[in-house]
């Protein structure tokens, strides 16, 4: 199994609501991750965990929480967002921890967020 | 911010026809990876180059990474239908991980 899944593909939220992207992976991958991606621009980074740890985060303001429950799945908690949020939101997963050095990564579908 | 810079932009071929992305850095990188994105989609690994001037091929795609390690090219051949997408380089340094630009391939059947 070499798939990254993403839930929900879709999420249409209000400025003051409260919602979490799901993330899970099989491949036995030890470091996970999130990026944003607006339209017609390069994935940025926001957040790395290697070995369930955070490991990194790009300045990424704190109306986004990561959270990794265990070493499959990672969940990206959101609340009380702005609609210049609103962005295709990809998770990807990696066999190393970035420690060692970053391996290929291997990109879920994405939840294309809209705040209204 | 990013420290890499891809041109062109966006290419418009026939089918059939070459294309070449390219990946510039004012700084010596230590590796790099390339990407490609569908429109619609998400992004796929195609490669990681690490040696100094090394060559790596798959099918009708080459990838090249410079003898000084500050630049890289992806070049098709004989492009078909199938290339439409993004090709994005990416590159690691310690603890920040940059995607490039992007060059948007569109190819004319």
């Amino acid at each position: 199994d070499t798939e990254v899944t993403q839930t929900p593909k879709h999420l249409v939220m209000g400025m003051t609501n409260k919602k979490s992207l799901k993330c899970e992976q099989h491949m036995g991958h030890r470091a996970m991750y999130w990026y944003k991606q607006k339209a017609k621009k390069p994935p940025e980074l926001m957040f790395v965990y290697s070995y369930e740890k955070l490991s990194i985060n790009e300045s990424v303001p704190s109306r986004f929480s990561p959270e990794c429950p265990n070493s499959s799945l990672l969940n990206l908690h959101l609340h009380a967002l702005q609609p210049e949020d609103s962005a295709l939101y990809l998770c990807a997963s990696s066999r190393g921890g970035v420690v060692a050095g970053w391996d290929e990564q291997y990109f879920g579908p994405g939840t294309r967020l809209t705040v209204t | 911010g990013q420290q890499v810079m891809q041109i062109p932009q966006y290419q418009h071929v026939q089918e059939g026809e070459d294309f070449t992305t390219y990946c510039n850095s004012s700084t010596t990188l230590s590796n790099i990876q390339w990407y490609k994105q569908r429109p619609g989609g998400h992004p796929v690994f195609l490669i990681q180059l690490v040696k100094s001037g090394e060559v790596k091929k798959q099918k009708r795609l080459t990838f090249q990474f410079g003898e000084a390690k500050k630049n890289s090219s992806l070049h098709i051949t004989a492009t078909q239908t199938t290339d439409v997408g993004t090709y994005f380089c990416a590159q690691y340094n310690f603890n920040k991980f940059y995607f490039g630009s992007g060059t948007k391939l569109n190819v004319k059947p």
